[in-house]
């Protein structure tokens, strides 16, 4: 079936350093993905959602200067956590549309990537 | 604008007890109901989803889910609950850009 990978599963990082977070569908083209994170023991929170070719969406509340997302062709999103602090610390996960966005796309999800930042 | 709510936090069964996990949903339309399950540091698995037609719907690992528009509601359940099924439960409503509840998290007495 239809699968998406996230790397890294997990990364550590200094304070002010800026992170890259990767998600590909690999057998499949996906013109929308979605970017959610997850704070501990909690759901998990739409961040925004990546256009191929276009701009992000971003949600209401989320810092799009400091998440910037990248939707540069229909196999690879990426996010890239700028100038993390203690507090970006989380689980983020991405998801990917099987085709159009219409309610009976599939929705798949990535295994998550684990950030820490110290 | 849609929600979900999954009023309970924490449940604790007994192997093979029977199990209901509690999800509400507020939806401007047809509502579009999913499940999935995540265990510990692990993304997300989807159980069962409901778009239309019949309002029981089956999944895998053998969990089901009831429809219910009157009340808002699409629990899920399982007759027999198996020790790995430990595990955090969501339901989710809308399509790619869906919307979570709060989860519920599972856990098996031996």
């Amino acid at each position: 079936g239809a699968v998406v990978s996230q790397h890294p599963s997990r990364v550590i990082c200094k304070s002010g350093t800026s992170v890259k977070i990767e998600c590909r569908s690999l057998d499949f083209q996906a013109t929308t993905m979605f970017w959610y994170r997850q704070f501990p023991k909690k759901s998990l929170m739409l961040m925004a959602t990546s256009n191929e070719g276009s701009k992000a969406t971003y949600e209401q509340g989320v810092e799009k200067d400091k998440f910037l997302i990248n939707h540069a062709s229909l196999t690879l999103s990426t996010l890239t956590v700028t100038s993390a602090h203690p507090e970006d610390s989380s689980f983020y996960i991405c998801s990917a549309i099987l085709g159009r966005l219409d309610y009976n796309s599939p929705l798949h999800f990535g295994n998550g990537t684990r950030l820490t930042v110290t | 604008a849609q929600s979900v709510t999954q009023p309970d936090i924490h449940i604790t069964v007994s192997e093979g007890a029977s199990l209901e996990l509690r999800c509400n949903y507020s939806y401007g339309a047809t509502p579009y109901l999913f499940w999935y399950v995540q265990s510990p540091g692990q993304g997300l698995q989807l159980l069962l989803k409901y778009f239309s037609g019949d309002t029981l719907v089956q999944g895998i690992k053998g969990f089901e889910a009831e429809f219910k528009r009157s009340q808002s509601s699409f629990n899920l359940r399982k007759p027999s609950v198996h020790w790995s099924d430990a595990a955090e439960y969501f339901c989710a409503v809308g399509a790619g850009d869906m919307r979570f509840g709060a989860g519920t998290r599972l856990t098996v007495k031996p």
